[in-house]
Order: C-alpha cells, then sequence, then structure tokens
C-alpha cells in the first residue's frame, strides 16, 4: 500500500524559531514536493525534488528551504517562523515518468505564536 | 503564466442530490488533469484526464476533459453526506509539477 508519512500532525512553534518538517515516501519514487494550503488559496508548491540533493523553487519558495539527503525523505525547512507561516504543509511523491498522479501525507498543521 | 480555477468555491446540497463542480485551466504544455478529494487530511486520487471527450468513472462519480473549450467537469450522483470535502483540480504540464485550483468546498446535509 502506498504510503507518504509526515512527522508530526500538529505543531505549534514560537516566532523566529527554526522549523523542521519531515517527510517519509516508501513507493521509491523519484519526485517529491512540499506544498501549503490555505483557505481560499489551494494549495501552492513551495519547493520540489526530482532526485536526491536536486531542488528546485516552487511558486512560493520565501522563507523556507529544502534538503534531500535521501530519495525516500525531504525536509521542509522554516529558518526563522513567522506567523504567516502558520498554515497546513503537505507533503506529496509521484514517479518521474509518465502522467502519474502524487500521493500525499496527513498534513502537518503548523502555528506560529 | 498556468493557471487553474475552480468554480463554485462552495456548495451546499442535501443527500440524493447531483453536484457538477467545475475546472477551467490555463496551460502553456497540458500533460493530464486531475482530481483530488480531500476530506480531514490527505487529498486522495480520484481521476487523471489525458484525453479530451473520454468520461473517466467511479461509483457515482464522473469526470470528463474538454480540451478544445480548456475545461474539466466532475460530477456526483445521489450525494451522500461522506461525499462532504474539499475537491481539488489540479493541471500537469510539461515540467511534472502540479497547479492547483482553489479547491470546491462540498457539503452533503442529511
Amino acid at each position: 500500500d502506498v504510503k507518504v508519512t509526515q512527522s508530526s500532525r500538529y505543531l505549534v512553534k514560537r516566532t523566529g524559531e527554526k522549523v523542521f518538517l519531515e517527510c517519509v515516501q516508501d513507493m521509491d519514487h523519484e519526485n517529491m514536493f512540499w506544498y501549503r494550503q490555505d483557505p481560499g488559496l489551494g494549495l501552492r508548491l513551495i519547493y520540489f525534488s526530482y532526485d536526491v540533493k536536486m531542488k528546485e523553487k516552487g511558486d512560493i519558495p520565501e522563507g523556507y528551504s529544502v534538503s534531500r539527503e535521501k530519495k525516500e525523505r525531504f525536509s521542509l525547512i522554516l529558518e526563522s517562523a513567522s506567523t504567516n507561516q502558520t498554515s497546513m504543509y503537505l507533503c506529496a511523491s509521484s514517479h518521474r515518468q509518465g502522467a502519474y498522479e502524487q500521493y500525499f501525507g496527513p498534513g502537518t498543521r503548523l502555528t506560529v505564536t | 503564466e498556468d493557471k487553474v480555477v475552480q468554480s463554485p468555491l462552495s456548495l451546499v446540497v442535501h443527500e440524493g442530490d447531483t453536484v457538477t463542480l467545475n475546472c477551467s485551466y490555463e496551460v502553456t504544455n497540458f500533460r493530464s488533469l486531475l482530481w483530488y478529494k480531500q476530506e480531514k487530511k490527505a487529498p486522495t486520487f480520484l481521476f487523471m484526464l489525458t484525453s479530451s471527450g473520454i468520461e473517466k468513472k467511479s461509483g457515482r462519480l464522473s469526470s470528463i476533459l474538454d480540451k478544445k473549450e480548456l475545461f474539466s467537469i466532475l460530477n456526483i450522483t445521489a450525494t451522500q453526506t461522506g461525499d462532504s470535502a474539499i475537491y481539488l483540480c489540479a493541471l500537469k504540464g510539461n515540467t511534472g509539477k502540479l497547479i492547483f485550483g482553489q479547491g470546491t468546498t462540498l457539503q452533503v446535509k442529511p
């Protein structure tokens, strides 16, 4: 069974803290993605990765960085959390070639106070 | 710029009603259009459409793509309370990234 897991379902952090969100997939997918989801705005792509150690900026990369040291793991880092980064964060993965759908993790609801 | 627009943004119906959700798009190089259903947590995949005019069907849900008029619809017949969810439309272009619409929030009342 296809599985994407995220390290936390709920997270509360203070302004200025460094935050790590972890995502792991067990499907040997080449592609991995980080989105944030806000009401009325849908899912917006933050960063994605086509391979180990490779990363590409999405539509809203400001204030975020990522790390992909292993194929199955993709981490999202908030260097200095701010209140406008309070959101639902969704990780996804897919095969690289073909019209494959993306599989999503359960999401992490991050609140920055 | 590639864009996906869903309508309506929200919808309230009663059990047994039929609903039609719309997704229109602009894209430089079309690869596929995907529909997802999102309840409390992870979006789950419903359909992928690549060819115009071919209906995809799964139980009470069906979807069709019109590549000439650049839109897709998702139909749900005989709605049930379990159909209450956010329905997301996403476009895949040449880059392999998905571009999502805002989503349609559907509430089905008993």
